[in-house]
């Protein structure tokens, strides 16, 4: 069966600073990772993902998130965030690489303050 | 925006009552998953439907079933409401086609069971 954890519930964070939101996952099998962005009275919006190939993946919004097999982790970080990245963030693993069910985290609230 | 909607986008049952929720897939896809994430977690799968199939199940028990119709929307049919089927349910539509299909996920209907 597979999991994943995220290690914080809440991240507030002050606006212009780094941010890293920590994802581990457990899986017998071979995964794939997704990072996704929850805004308030909103649907899931994909954020970012692990197929194959470079461990370390990017979105178009300055996030990037680095594949650690070893560590079974898939950490989600941006150098500088704004005010406007307030949001529910899910970290997710599954089977496959396409609409296979997705397991997820609990999810963390990133606060960013002015 | 997605282009997945549902509807109603709220909705208030007592507990022992019936509810149908509905979901409009994004134009050419053929698969919708539904999602139940309670306040405060992570969206857990429930079941999948392709092309009016049922494709998958996640661990609900029997009262929660499905549809899918010719023109690939879907219901999501819950019996015998209870107070912990309060939650937020997500679909979330696909084109499968084998290789990398991306979920697109709708806003959601909130659920309140009294």
């Amino acid at each position: 069966a597979q999991s994943v954890t995220q290690l914080d519930s809440q991240v507030p964070v002050f606006e212009e600073a780094p941010v890293e939101l920590r994802c581990n996952y457990s899986s017998s099998v071979s995964v794939y990772l997704f990072w996704y962005v929850q805004y308030p009275n909103q649907g899931l919006q994909l954020l970012l993902k692990y197929l194959s190939g470079s461990t370390l993946v990017e979105s178009i919004n300055g996030f990037e998130a680095e594949f650690n097999k070893s560590q079974t982790s898939f950490h989600l970080r941006k150098p500088s965030v704004h005010i406007s990245d307030t949001a529910e963030y899910f970290c997710a693993v599954s089977e496959g690489p396409g609409d296979t069910p997705l397991v997820f985290g609990k999810g963390t609230r990133l606060s960013v303050i002015a | 925006e997605t282009g997945v909607t549902q509807s109603p986008t709220h909705l208030i049952k007592t507990r022992g009552q019936q509810v149908t929720l509905r979901c409009s897939s994004q134009s050419g896809h053929n698969t919708v998953s539904w999602y139940q994430q309670a306040l405060g977690q992570g969206p857990q799968f429930i079941f999948q439907y392709y092309r009016e199939e049922e494709n998958g199940r996640g661990n609900f028990p029997p009262r929660f079933s499905g549809l899918q119709f010719p023109n690939y929307s879907s219901e999501l049919n819950v019996n015998a409401l209870e107070l912990d089927d309060s939650a937020l349910y997500l679909c979330a539509s696909s084109l499968s086609a084998g290789g990398t299909a991306r979920q697109y996920f709708g806003p959601g209907t909130r659920l309140t069971v009294l």
